[in-house]
């Protein structure tokens, strides 16, 4: 079964910058396109990026370009976010997920939070 | 506001049938050139999202056959038939925005089952 387990939640300044790694198993990484997802507290579900398999092609919701960056590691099986100029609406739990195909986030998983807050 | 619409929330009774829907533009779910497919998710309160539906109609192995979809036109349908107490969940739909090259999802779908 697909593993996707998020880390390097925490709380940070506004301002300021973090990294969120996910790190993959049970799948062969490096053949899936893979997404950010974030849900705010309370909140719906908003998509913040989405990576190609091979890292040539790069997506971002409005929300977050020119901020955030999705970069991933084939050899590690890890995807990251880089998240920077950090904004309280920032604050949500941010899922790492699988792309099935055509924007489909067939496996997610279980979330890190990021709270952004002086 | 997001790109597509779902009604906050819909009820019913245990065995009965529900449909929600979610309604895009011709950018997305209406966008048959761009393999705009539309999935539902569904979530759990404190957990993450699990796929129900992709490709407007096509369920992942172990999602029972009470759970079905369809798409006409610029919306989608997810129809939820013998309803369990069980089933109470959020829901939402997503698909790919070509205009916008982004994922984009419904606002999400509050089942109560009563």
């Amino acid at each position: 079964q697909v593993q996707l387990v998020e880390s390097g939640g925490g709380v940070v300044q506004p301002g300021r910058s973090l990294r969120l790694s996910c790190a993959a198993s049970r799948f062969t990484f490096s053949n899936f396109g893979m997404h950010w997802v974030r849900q705010a507290p309370g909140k719906g579900l908003e998509w913040v990026a989405l990576i190609s398999y091979d890292g040539s092609n790069k997506y971002y919701a409005d929300s977050v370009k020119g901020r955030f960056t999705i970069s991933r590691d084939n050899s590690k099986n890890t995807l990251y976010l880089q998240m920077s100029s950090l904004r309280a609406e920032d604050t949500a739990v941010y899922y790492c997920g699988k792309d099935l195909a055509a924007g489909t986030v067939d496996y997610w998983g279980q979330g890190t939070l990021v709270t952004v807050s002086s | 506001q997001s790109v597509l619409t779902q009604p906050p929330s819909v009820s019913a009774a245990p065995g009965q049938k529900v449909t929600i829907t979610c309604s895009g533009s011709s950018s997305n779910i209406g966008n048959h050139y761009g393999n705009s497919y539309v999935s539902w998710y569904q979530q759990f309160p404190g957990t993450a999202p699990k796929l129900l539906i992709y490709e407007n109609n096509k369920r992942p192995s172990g999602i029972p056959d009470r759970f079905s979809g369809s798409q006409s036109g610029t919306s989608a349908t997810l129809d939820i038939t013998g309803l369990q107490t069980g089933d109470e969940a959020d829901y939402y739909c997503g698909t790919w925005d070509g205009s916008l090259s982004a994922v984009v999802f419904g606002g999400g779908t509050k089942l109560t089952v009563v």
